[in-house]
């Protein structure tokens, strides 16, 4: 089966750090540019990072850059995105979403069932 | 940045009735534009790629369109499990952008 699963969400403290993985299956991982798309509770969605392919290139939100840090595993199908000095406002539902393409095309063809980061204010 | 606005926030319609949904993007996208529904509590769900190309498993009562910089998804005849929200999303150029959002809910 086609899926992503991510893992690693939870309460994090103004200024901590945390890692959220997705692993990804049934498809070759390796073939596809990802992403991270977030949702803050009861709002609409908002790109936060990408990378392609071969993790030669990442692109990110002017609201993450330098603070979140996207990787990927092909050889493991998994993708990540280290977040540092968080913010309230990044909490959210965090999505890895899968592209249909290796390097262009950034519309998302699979998503995962997301993963909730809360920030304390 | 490209801004996405989608009209209207909230759609009342009826089963079996069209629903026409609008995006309008700040800049030329050369057709580079994605549908997703969203229904309470799940993932987004790709419906419409390049504007106007259904994604796999799509029925063909959702259809979209475009006009410039304006573009629309159209449902033909609403089903109950059409009741969602439905963001455009732009991916001719970094940052990718999502629309608001429209919500279609029953009349």
């Amino acid at each position: 089966e086609v899926q992503l699963l991510e893992s690693g969400g939870g309460v994090v403290q103004p200024g901590g750090s945390l890692r959220l993985s997705c692993a990804a299956s049934g498809f070759t991982f390796s073939s596809y540019a990802m992403n991270w798309v977030r949702q803050t509770p009861g709002k609409g969605l908002e790109w936060v990072s990408s990378v392609r392919a071969g993790g030669d290139a990442t692109y990110y939100a002017d609201s993450v850059k330098g603070r979140f840090t996207i990787s990927r595993d092909n050889s493991g199908s998994t993708l990540y995105v280290q977040m540092n000095n968080l913010r309230a406002e990044d909490t959210a539902v965090y999505y890895c979403a899968k592209s249909p393409g290796s390097s262009s095309h950034y519309y998302f063809d699979l998503w995962g069932q997301g993963t909730l980061v809360t920030v304390p204010s | 940045e490209i801004v996405m606005t989608q009209s209207p926030a909230t759609l009342s319609v009826s089963p079996g009735e069209r629903a026409t949904l609008s995006c309008r993007a700040s800049h030329s996208l050369n057709s580079y534009l994605a549908w997703y529904q969203q229904k309470p509590g799940q993932a987004p769900r790709l419906l419409i790629y390049g504007a106007s190309t259904r994604a796999t498993g799509i029925p063909a009562r959702f259809s979209g369109s475009e006009s410039g910089t304006e573009f629309t998804l159209t449902i033909s005849s609403l089903q109950s499990e059409d009741f969602a929200v439905y963001y455009c999303q732009q991916y001719y150029n970094w940052p990718l952008t999502f629309g608001g959002g429209t919500e279609v809910e029953i009349k």
